[in-house]
């Protein structure tokens, strides 16, 4: 157990739509990283948060946003879903901007149909 | 950060060591090279990262040439657990984790 949380564990919805995935992440740990793992693109890195500032963001869609809370809990929202969004979307902490380690949640499964 | 370059899978014996090679050939002085790995389809996990000294934890060895243009990470007793898709990435530690298809390690009893 990584200490990071992400809920739900996993999503059903339709295309179109529009859902929210939620991570807390270790207690402590001041960034929250975000990846998207599909089976043709493999585990790619979409965005990172530092104490609640936006960091640096990779292959993020602009239909996807993601925001960091005061209470340092993140969150990553999709929207106007597409069949080729379903992935595994894991959330990953560390305590600094800048660690070399990062501590995986459990993952949520998306499905679009 | 540079490319890296991994075998796609390879398989060990149960009790053997597993040696995992990398290539990084355009890695930078201010790059580290790092190893993660995934069991099935859970979140990834940090196995261990060096800048050009060789390293060892409790969970694996990593070997750096004196070039750093490849690495081997080393499992020196292999268990049916440690079957995964092991990362290896080369980063600078401001630049975020940009992982790549890295090699699936089959563990066989």
């Amino acid at each position: 157990d990584s200490g990071v949380t992400q809920t739900p564990k996993h999503l059903i919805t339709a295309t179109g739509q529009r859902v929210t995935l939620r991570c807390s992440p270790r207690s402590g740990d001041l960034s929250v990283y975000w990846y998207q793992q599909s089976l043709d693109q493999g585990l790619q890195f979409l965005i990172h948060y530092y104490n609640g500032e936006e960091r640096a963001k990779g292959n993020i869609l602009e239909r996807f946003s993601a925001q960091q809370f005061p209470d340092l809990h993140s969150e990553l929202n999709l929207s106007s879903l597409e069949l080729g969004d379903s992935a595994l979307y894991f959330c990953a902490s560390s305590v600094a901007r800048t660690s070399n380690e990062q501590f995986f949640g459990p993952g949520t499964r998306l499905t679009v149909l | 950060d540079a490319k890296t370059t991994q075998p796609p899978s390879m398989d060990c014996a149960e009790g053997r060591a597993a040696n995992l090679p990398c290539n990084h050939s355009t890695i930078s002085g201010n790059e580290y090279v790092y190893w993660y790995r995934q069991i099935h389809s859970q979140g990834p996990q940090y196995i261990i990262h060096g800048l050009k000294n060789n390293e060892t934890n409790e969970m694996a060895s990593l070997i750096i040439t004196e070039d750093r243009k490849s690495s081997t990470l080393i499992l020196p007793h292999a268990t049916l657990r440690d079957t995964a898709v092991y990362y290896c990435i080369v980063r600078a530690i401001n630049n975020d984790m940009r992982f790549g298809a890295g090699t699936r390690l089959t563990v066989k009893p």
